[in-house]
């Protein structure tokens, strides 16, 4: 069943430790995204990816650092956690378009990954 | 740059109340509608979409149509059930020609709906 996965689902962990958050797809996307989603639910796009060895800094200004080695893996890394990175993180993909300006660009997410940094 | 406003909430409904939501969105060009919903603990999943105006998307009893004149796509639903108790996302995604096409998200608007 094509599908969107991220592990882990919960993460707590001490200020100062490396970590990364995976993202996988099997729907064959090019394109990738994480989101970072505050408190109040808001989204804010951190990264993104056109696809394989394409990376892009979002709306958001991030810590974190991405990598698209396959099609199908995008992980978030974060060198040095802190409270502040507390959040929850989605990870969502869509396929490229045929057309140049093509209708729409529907994404699909995965169930996401609730950070805690103590 | 783009942008999608809809009301605050929290929305709290008895249950089988008419529900809208409201959203309004600017863009430049001719962007594409999607309402997409976050169920607790979950991810978002799009409930509906439009591509163009005057278009109506509709699935599990929800609609919504792309008014151009007024630059707006209400999410309406005629009867609410416990079971729709969730975050709703409106967003649009601007029609830029190829490559990386932005998605720009409203802040969420989360119901409540009580038995």
């Amino acid at each position: 069943e094509a599908d969107i996965y991220q592990t882990p689902r919960y993460l707590v962990i001490g200020t100062g430790k490396k970590i990364t958050l995976e993202c996988s797809q099997t729907m064959g996307h090019d394109k990738m995204y994480w989101y970072q989603q505050d408190p109040g639910m808001e989204l804010h796009l951190i990264h993104y990816s056109y696809g394989v060895n394409s990376t892009e800094k979002g709306d958001l200004s991030s810590e974190s650092t991405v990598s698209r080695i396959r099609t199908e893996h995008f992980p978030l890394t974060l060198e040095s956690a802190r409270p502040s990175h507390t959040s929850q993180y989605l990870c969502a993909s869509s396929p490229r378009l045929g057309l140049a300006g093509g209708p729409y660009n529907e994404q699909f997410f995965g169930p996401g990954t609730r950070l805690t940094v103590l | 740059g783009d942008s999608v406003t809809q009301m605050e909430g929290p929305v709290t409904l008895s249950e089988e109340a008419f529900l809208t939501i409201n959203c309004t969105y600017t863009a430049t060009g001719y962007p594409s509608l999607f309402w997409y919903v976050q169920y607790p603990g979950e991810g978002l999943q799009l409930l509906l979409k439009a591509t163009k105006a005057d278009d109506k998307g509709s699935n599990k009893g929800f609609e919504a149509t792309y008014r151009k004149e007024t630059t707006s796509f209400h999410l309406e639903k005629g009867s609410v059930q416990v079971s729709d108790s969730a975050v709703y996302f409106c967003a649009l995604s601007d029609s830029g020609s190829g490559g990386y096409q932005k998605v720009t998200f409203g802040t969420g608007t989360k119901l409540q709906v009580i038995p």
